[in-house]
Parts: C-alpha cells; structure tokens; sequence
C-alpha cells in the first residue's frame, strides 16, 4: 500500500557534524510538509512544500537548517552543523494539497547529536 | 496565529470503558480538525477528522464533536480496547491554509 518513507530510521551523530534526512512522498501529493517532534515542544512543522516550491519555513532554524525538493519523489532536510538540540524524531508527512486536507505520516528519523 | 490546546495529557481508562479527550483552538476561521493517533515507534496516522460545516462525526467506536461558537472539539473513544492505548493529538488547520496546527498530545493508556 501507498506510504511515505523516510530514511534513514535512526541516525547517530557527532556535534558539528552534516546530516541529511530523506522522504519519499505518496506518489502523486504534491504536498510536503516536514515536522520536528520532542517531550517538550511536541509536534513543530519546520517547513512545507507545494509543487516542490517552499511555502512556508518560518518553523526552521535558518542557519543550520535547510529543507528542499530535488525532484517529485525527493524531499531532503538537511542540517549543517548539527547541535545536540537537534536531536528529536523527524516527520515528513505528504498530501494532496487544499482540495484534500488529509496528512500521511512516514515512520520518522529518530536523530541523535552527542 | 492558530493555536490549539489539548486536555489531558495523561489518560488513563479501564478496558471497556469511555475516553474523552479534549481540544480548544483559538482562530474562529479554522475550518478542519483531524485527530491523529500515534503507536511507539510510528509517524501519526489520521483516524478521524471533521469540518467546520458538521457538529459530530462517527465511525464505529469513534467520534469527534465540535463546538464551533465555544471554539472546541472533543475525541470520544467508546468500549476501549487494548490496542487504544497511545498517544494521539488533535489539530486544527486554517481557512485556506495548507499547514495544521497541532495539539500538545494525550497518552491513553487501556488498563486490562
């Protein structure tokens, strides 16, 4: 069945170091929306896409942060350098823009900065 | 902007019984609440969802309500089981909006 995958599933890295997270969105949305979930701030979005333009990053710190669309089945968060206040579960969720509200969730990427 | 408070943040029921779980939002344009429940390990998946233009919606054990004028919904989970048990969050999205904002999330826990 159809569903967003994320990749990788965990991630261990050092402080200072690049990480990059992947999503492949539901074929055929065109809506992608990229989340940060921890205890204390709960479910944050970073960022989303429609059309692969960005239309809103106001949630994402803009220094370290970076999030694009190479392609349709590619959406990528990158973050340069890393700082252990990174460290959280990462979403991508994809869907099918104004005419369709629904929001499906990948599995996440649970990053940890030491 | 929008903002959306969620109540409680622990519950806890005993199998077979009702769980209640409540939102609030704050911006009278929102036109869509989904509910969202997320097992260990799993990205939120929807299970119920409702707009402005109904007060209740059902599907099987669930329901959600919505007070528009009082500016609350609420998620009502009938004869629970054990596989209720989770985290789950409300979220209301904008008139015209794309993105949702979501609720702080309350871990249901079935006791058996």
């Amino acid at each position: 069945d159809a569903r967003v995958t994320q990749t990788p599933r965990h991630k261990v890295t050092e402080m200072g170091q690049e990480v990059t997270m992947r999503c492949q969105p539901i074929l055929g949305h065109n809506t992608v929306f990229w989340y940060r979930q921890t205890m204390m701030q709960g479910l944050e979005l970073l960022a989303y896409f429609r059309n692969r333009a960005p239309l809103d990053d106001s949630g994402m710190p803009k220094d370290r942060f970076s999030a694009e669309m190479p392609d349709a089945t590619l959406a990528t968060l990158k973050i340069q350098p890393s700082e252990p206040r990174d460290s959280a579960v990462y979403f991508c969720a994809s869907g099918l823009g104004l005419a369709e509200n629904i929001q499906y969730f990948g599995a996440g990427t649970r990053l940890s900065v030491l | 902007g929008e903002n959306v408070e969620q109540h409680p943040s622990t519950l806890s029921v005993q199998e077979g019984d009702s769980a209640v779980i409540k939102c609030t939002y704050s911006d009278s344009a929102s036109n869509y609440f989904p509910w969202y429940k997320q097992e260990l390990g799993k990205g939120p998946q929807l299970i119920i969802d409702i707009r402005s233009n109904v007060g209740e919606k059902k599907d099987q054990r669930i329901a959600v309500t919505l007070n528009k004028t009082a500016k609350h919904f609420s998620l009502h989970i009938t004869e629970t089981q054990p596989e209720d048990s989770a985290v789950y969050f409300c979220a209301a999205r904008g008139q015209g909006a794309q993105k949702l904002v979501f609720g702080q999330g309350t871990r249901l826990t079935i006791n058996p």
